[in-house]
């Protein structure tokens, strides 16, 4: 089974710190994902990788960076959380071998910036 | 641009009957389909697929339809259960043959009454 890791499943910061959300999958898949995830709206793509040191902006990227030095990371990097960064943020990853459409989560970090 | 959308946000049935979640897109090139289900503080759950030269595709209690005329897929779920209450995500890729972003819907709600 896929399985897909997130650092922490609650966090709480304070506005204007520098928050590192981290993922890890375990199945060697190329492509890595972070949504944001917020009642009414849906899951929101802020960035997507499909190989290591590659990146590409989702819907949002504002406010966020990403990291991936390794094949089995991605990290997601608040360079300054403000209180709008409140949400759940999910970490997806996907294979280009089997279709690549099919993408596998975590169980979510939820962030709350005060 | 391209969008997902669904008829219902919220369904709630009777523990036993058959459930039925409704989901429409806007790209008449869209060749692949994806069902998740996302349980309270999880992420979702990838649940069945259904490629654009199928019409259904059935899994264990759970059949996908997809109607290309229209545009419109749904999701049944057979002699519903407590266990399937979570809210339900239709994605479709961004576009045909591009196999790593996914537009999602907003979701259905589930809730199974005992």
């Amino acid at each position: 089974d896929v399985k897909v890791t997130q650092s922490s499943r609650y966090l709480v910061k304070r506005t204007g710190e520098k928050v590192f959300l981290e993922c890890v999958q375990d199945m060697d898949h190329e492509n890595m994902f972070w949504y944001r995830q917020d009642p009414g709206l849906g899951l929101r793509l802020i960035y997507f990788s499909y190989d290591v040191k590659m990146k590409e902006k989702g819907d949002i990227p504002e406010g966020y960076s990403v990291s991936r030095e390794k094949k089995e990371r991605f990290s997601l990097i608040l360079e300054s959380a403000s209180t709008n960064q409140t949400s759940m943020y999910l970490c997806a990853s996907s294979s280009l071998t089997t279709g690549g459409e099919t993408q596998y989560f975590g169980p979510g970090t939820r962030l709350l910036v005060l | 641009g391209e969008s997902v959308g669904l008829h219902l946000p919220t369904l709630s049935v009777q523990e036993g009957d058959n459930s039925i979640i409704n989901c429409a897109y806007s790209n008449s090139a869209s060749d692949y389909f994806i069902w998740y289900k996302q349980e309270s503080g999880k992420g979702p759950q990838f649940i069945i697929d259904i490629r654009s030269n199928m019409d259904k595709r059935q899994g264990q209690r759970v059949t996908v339809l997809l109607n290309k005329t229209v545009k419109h897929l749904s999701l049944q779920i057979a002699a519903t259960q407590p266990g399937d209450s979570a809210v339900y995500f239709c994605a479709v890729p961004l576009n045909a043959g591009n196999n790593r972003k996914l537009i999602w819907g907003l979701g259905t709600s589930l809730a199974v009454n005992p």
